[in-house]
């Protein structure tokens, strides 16, 4: 069975630029996530979806958005990009929000010039 | 509020040598979870052990063990016979156990292990 997929691999963009990174949770699970994980710190939570209703939401700011489709694959969006946006942005599935491990996708290294 | 210590940065062995790495936590909630990840160079997160805070029973698996003290709230992993492929970051979380919200992972920010032939 086929894990986490999140596109693209790779992305670079400008200050001020909107992007759009985009996850497939493993098939059968319900629930996504996204983290931030800056080079040489742990990852942090930015948010959680289950059943296309958010569920929770990390410390940060509105320019981070996300949504869930019917299908239960995520897109994470970010607008106005700044420097520290530069990451690499997780995905993590699980069958539910709660009492199960999540299972983590490659990621999408973000590069902001 | 929740908070993971990973108090070591680099941990640098040579192969065949046990290693342990350590895992102290805060929290306020009476029943969470405990985890570790691995994260080699790839960047993908390796799930590796997930422990319910009321089970303090020491595991082992294969060459890994993970001890669970409630006490000093504490959950460290321990690498026997440590392998060149053990090298990765590691990383130990903690999450809540909360039916109705979110169960967010909060990470602690790493232990690189490497593994030296």
């Amino acid at each position: 069975d086929a894990g986490v997929t999140q596109s693209p691999t790779h992305l670079i963009k400008t200050r001020g630029q909107q992007v759009t990174l985009r996850c497939s949770p493993i098939s059968g699970h319900k629930s996504v996530s996204w983290y931030q994980q800056v080079l040489g710190q742990g990852p942090q939570f930015i948010f959680q979806y289950y059943e296309k209703e958010e569920r929770g939401r990390g410390n940060f700011p509105d320019r981070f958005s996300a949504r869930q489709f019917p299908n239960y694959s995520s897109e994470l969006n970010v607008n106005a990009l700044l420097l520290g946006d530069s990451a690499l942005y997780l995905c993590a599935s699980s069958l539910v929000p709660w009492g199960n491990e999540q299972f983590f996708g490659p990621g999408t290294r973000l590069t902001v010039l | 509020a929740q908070k993971v210590t990973q108090a070591q940065t680099e941990i640098s062995v040579v192969e065949k040598e046990d290693v342990t790495l350590d895992c102290v936590y805060e929290t306020r909630d009476t029943t969470y979870y405990l985890f570790w990840y691995k994260q080699p160079p790839s960047g993908e997160l390796v799930f590796l052990i997930r422990r319910n805070s009321f089970d303090e029973q020491n595991e082992i698996s294969g060459r890994y063990s993970w001890n669970f003290q409630k006490s000093t709230s504490s959950f460290n992993f321990t690498i026997t016979a440590s392998q060149v492929v053990d090298s990765a970051v590691y990383f130990c979380a903690l999450s809540p156990t909360s039916r109705g919200g979110s169960e967010k992972l909060v990470f602690g920010k790493g232990t690189k292990l490497t593994v030296n032939p």
